[in-house]
């Protein structure tokens, strides 16, 4: 079935870097946009970063721009986001989704979400 | 940067309707998606292009959009709805996608 897996949180301190990992499978990977999309705790949903089917053109979020770089392997079906110099309110669930191509921009798949814990 | 402001909160009788609204600049010029969170899960899309349905949602949820607000529309209401709901919207200008504030639903 359709699945987006995401990996690589965890607890790291202010300042440092980490690498969130979003495995796909179930449909045909290099043919979809992905997305970033994260939810500090007890808050709402903020998009984080775009990438297009092939990698060419990304979009961040004036919050992330120049610190986060969101990248892609069509060979291994993985969508990447690294996060450098993290601060305490980059501190959420990181979720990956899929931009579905006849939805005008809608997000129909989104994995389960990642746990990104910055500490001071 | 282009702002979609929600209510908070939302109640609801089961079998009532529920109405929630996403207001934004000129939003009726944009194509509305929205989404919904039950605590611990992560979002389901419920409606996509202003008044469109992805496979296995019920007919009970229904959208508009014109003018500055945009609205989500849950029929004959059921505990199963109670979620916090999410509206988007894709801002050319800025070249970023922008959620809504989000609004809890309550089942009475």
């Amino acid at each position: 079935q359709v699945q987006l897996v995401e990996s690589g949180g965890g607890v790291v301190q202010s300042g440092r870097s980490l690498r969130l990992s979003c495995a796909a499978s179930g449909f045909t990977f290099s043919s979809y946009p992905m997305h970033w999309v994260r939810q500090a705790p007890g808050k709402g949903l903020e998009w984080v970063a775009f990438i297009s089917y092939d990698g060419s053109n990304q979009y961040y979020a004036d919050s992330v721009k120049g610190r986060f770089t969101i990248s892609r392997d069509n060979s291994k079906n993985t969508l990447y986001v690294q996060m450098n110099s993290l601060r305490a309110e980059d501190t959420a669930k990181y979720y990956c989704a899929r931009e579905e191509l006849h939805m005008n921009r809608a997000f129909d798949i989104w994995g389960q979400g990642t746990v990104v814990s910055v500490s001071s | 940067s282009y702002v979609l402001t929600q209510p908070p909160s939302v109640s609801v009788a089961p079998g009532q309707t529920a109405t929630v609204t996403c207001g934004g600049n000129n939003i009726g010029s944009k194509t509305v998606h929205w989404y919904q969170q039950k605590p611990g899960q992560a979002p389901v899309l419920v409606v996509y292009d202003d008044n469109d349905r992805p496979s296995g949602i019920p007919e009970r949820f229904s959208g508009s959009n014109s003018g500055n607000a945009a609205t989500l529309t849950i029929s004959s209401v059921e505990a199963g709805d109670e979620a916090d709901y999410y509206c988007q919207v894709w801002h050319s200008i800025s070249d970023s996608y922008v959620f809504g504030t989000g609004t809890k639903v309550t089942v009475l």
